[in-house]
């Protein structure tokens, strides 16, 4: 099976860099994609990373460390419409089913 | 272009009904696949179909079922409603048979059992 841990909740001040973690657990591994998803709307991809390293999308990068079942998303220069929930998701690789972590809640306050 | 279509965008049922939800990939996409997202928690696989063949299955009651016609567009059916399928239900496209591009999700049709 595979399953994917992240913390719950974060809060980060308007204009601050907040990271967010997940590990995994996976029966075969393809790559870490992240999702961003505003209440009452459809998640948004963000990224995948299939390699171990840094992508960097604008404001945001995400980081994967394969031997350590490790990834995370950073955001940078936080702005009030980056509150939203954000999830790793791991895919199948040969089918389009992808797993999703338990989501973290980000709030941007002033 | 149009995105991911998904109708209706909500929907009240009483127990024990049937439900169809429909969705509309991207033009161009052959596969849709359907997630259950119950609230606070992440969206859960429940179909994938490629070029009209059911390519997965996840781990829901065969109360659930789908289909993919010739245009691509997808339905959902869910039989013998209960309280616990009250749910957001997301449909997504890709282009390909690979999930490792990122899907492209509807915005969802909200399913509520009374």
């Amino acid at each position: 099976g595979q399953s994917l841990e992240q913390p719950s909740e974060v809060t980060a001040v308007e204009g601050a860099i907040v990271q967010i973690n997940c590990t995994y657990q996976t029966s075969g591994f393809y790559g870490l994609s992240w999702y961003q998803q505003h209440d009452g709307g459809a998640p948004t991809f963000l990224s995948y990373n299939a390699l171990d390293g840094l992508e960097e999308t604008g404001r945001f990068s995400s980081f994967l460390s394969r031997s350590d079942s490790y990834g995370y998303l950073l955001l940078q220069e936080l702005q009030m419409k980056d509150s939203a929930s954000y999830f790793c998701a791991v895919p199948s690789g040969g089918y389009q089913k992808v797993t999703f972590g338990t989501g973290t809640k980000l709030q941007v306050i002033p | 272009d149009a995105g991911v279509t998904q109708s209706p965008t909500h929907l009240i049922k009483t127990r024990g009904q049937q439900v169809t939800l429909r969705c509309s990939p991207i033009s161009g996409h052959k596969s849709v696949s359907w997630y259950q997202q119950v609230l606070g928690q992440g969206p859960q696989f429940i179909f994938q179909y490629y070029e009209k063949e059911e390519r997965g299955r996840g781990n829901f009651p065969d109360r659930f079922s789908a289909r993919q016609f010739p245009n691509y567009s997808s339905e959902l059916n869910v039989n013998a409603l209960l309280l616990g399928d009250s749910a957001l239900y997301l449909c997504a496209s890709i282009s390909g048979g690979q999930s490792n591009y990122g899907y492209t999700f509807g915005s969802g049709t909200r399913l509520t059992v009374v």
